[in-house]
Order: structure tokens, then C-alpha cells, then sequence
């Protein structure tokens, strides 16, 4: 069984880094296609994909928020770390990490074309002074 | 503005069949599979249909898929209300290369 979990601070201010850790179980992240992803939700709003990770350190980025956004990776300790600079208070969201499958046919996997499943259970991160 | 475009909202009484549109681009939905999320009030989002057309396991049979060009739909028949909830289309966009979101369907059952 495959479970993440988010955790992090609650509430920072605004110009500040934020720093999120998904730690996982039920898989590798050294397994040939699989990824953890982040994405995220301000309240009432609309899924927001920020970025993925895959098995071969292979990192994607909305290009939106590009320059603000780090993602790693540490397989030793089942863990996925994003960091977001400069948060402003339209940052407040619900940030989730997921599992990535990759879509598999005719012997071939492309991880591009997976979907999130399952995830975690979410954080609320709120930015305000 | 999200790069799918969803309906924001939708409804359908006990019993009936809705479907929720989902339109993309040549660069997403158009060379790429599309996958479906259902997220309940007050939960993380869950899984629905995967390529295009594909139910994960424990997914009732209600719920289907389709794609067309670069449209993509999903279909619930036989609704209920435990249905209620907002569902979100997904893709790959070869042109960002980054996972793309629809701006999500608010699904009411009257």
C-alpha cells in the first residue's frame, strides 16, 4: 500500500523560503518511471500542478513559478523536498505531494504521460505577516 | 486561467447522466492521455479514470471516459449524491512540459 504524507510549517511570512517534506511508503523512488509530484490548491480554488521528480532525478517545473521552485529527492529516506522563495500571501494554499505511475504500452513506459495516485493528505500553508 | 477548460459547474438529479468536457490543445489533451481526479468536500483529490478511459480499481463502473481530438469527457450515469464533489481533467503539455490542470467542475446533485 502506497501512502505520503506532507509536513512542514504552517505559516510563514511573506519573502520567506518555504520548505515542504513528503515522506512516502508502499514504493522506490529508484524504481524505473515512478515520480512524486506537488501540486496545489488555494482555498476555493482550482488544482495547481508546481512540480514533479522522477527515478532518474528528471525535474519539471511549472514554468510559472520556475525560478522559485526546487525539488529533490533523498531515496535513502523515502523523502521529496520542495522549496518555494519569495512567498506572498497568494501563496496560502493547500500544497499535496502524489505518487506519479507511468503510462505503460507495448513495452514502453513514459512517465511524462502518468497520472498522481494516490496522494497525500495535504497541508495548509498560509503566508501572512 | 487554467490551460484545460472545464465547465465550472454542473448538475443532475438521482439517476441521471452527466458529463463534464474538458478542452485542451494539439499539445495536450491532443497527443496526450487525459486522466481525471474526483476530489469530495474536504479531502485530497483521488484518482477517477487514467488514459483516457481506464477505472482504477474500486472506481464503479458509472464513471467512464472519453477523448476526441483534443477534447476529453467524462460521463457518470446513473448519479448519485455521493457524486457530489469537484472533478478535474489532467494532461501532459508537450509544449511546457509540465503536467496541465483543468480548472475543475463543481458536480451539485439535486
Amino acid at each position: 500500500q502506497i501512502t505520503l504524507k506532507e509536513s512542514g510549517p504552517t505559516l510563514v511570512k511573506p519573502t520567506q523560503t518555504l520548505t515542504l517534506t513528503c515522506t512516502f511508503s508502499g514504493f522506490s523512488l529508484s524504481t524505473s518511471g515512478v515520480g512524486v509530484g506537488w501540486i496545489r490548491q488555494p482555498p476555493g480554488k482550482a488544482l495547481e500542478w508546481l512540480a514533479l521528480i522522477y527515478w532518474n532525478d528528471d525535474k519539471r517545473y511549472s514554468p510559472s513559478l520556475k525560478s522559485r521552485l526546487t525539488i529533490t529527492k533523498d531515496t535513502s529516506k523515502n523523502q521529496v523536498v520542495l522549496t518555494m522563495t519569495k512567498m506572498d500571501p497568494v501563496d496560502t494554499a493547500t500544497y499535496y505531494c502524489a505518487h506519479s505511475t507511468p503510462y505503460c504500452s507495448g513495452g514502453s513506459c513514459y512517465p511524462y504521460l502518468g497520472w498522481f495516485d494516490p496522494w497525500g493528505q495535504g497541508t495548509l500553508v498560509t503566508v501572512s505577516s | 486561467q487554467s490551460v484545460l477548460t472545464q465547465p465550472p459547474s454542473a448538475s443532475g438529479t438521482p439517476g441521471q447522466r452527466v458529463t463534464i468536457s474538458c478542452s485542451g490543445s494539439s499539445s495536450n489533451i491532443g497527443s496526450n492521455t487525459v486522466n481525471w481526479y474526483q476530489q469530495l468536500p474536504g479531502t485530497a483529490p483521488k484518482l477517477l479514470i487514467y488514459s483516457n478511459n481506464q477505472r482504477p480499481s474500486g472506481v464503479p463502473d458509472r464513471f467512464s471516459g472519453s477523448k476526441s481530438g483534443t477534447s476529453a469527457s467524462l460521463a457518470i450515469s446513473g448519479l448519485q449524491s455521493e457524486d457530489e464533489a469537484d472533478y478535474y481533467c489532467a494532461a501532459w503539455d508537450d509544449s511546457l512540459m509540465v503536467g496541465v490542470f483543468g480548472g475543475g467542475t463543481k458536480l451539485t446533485v439535486l
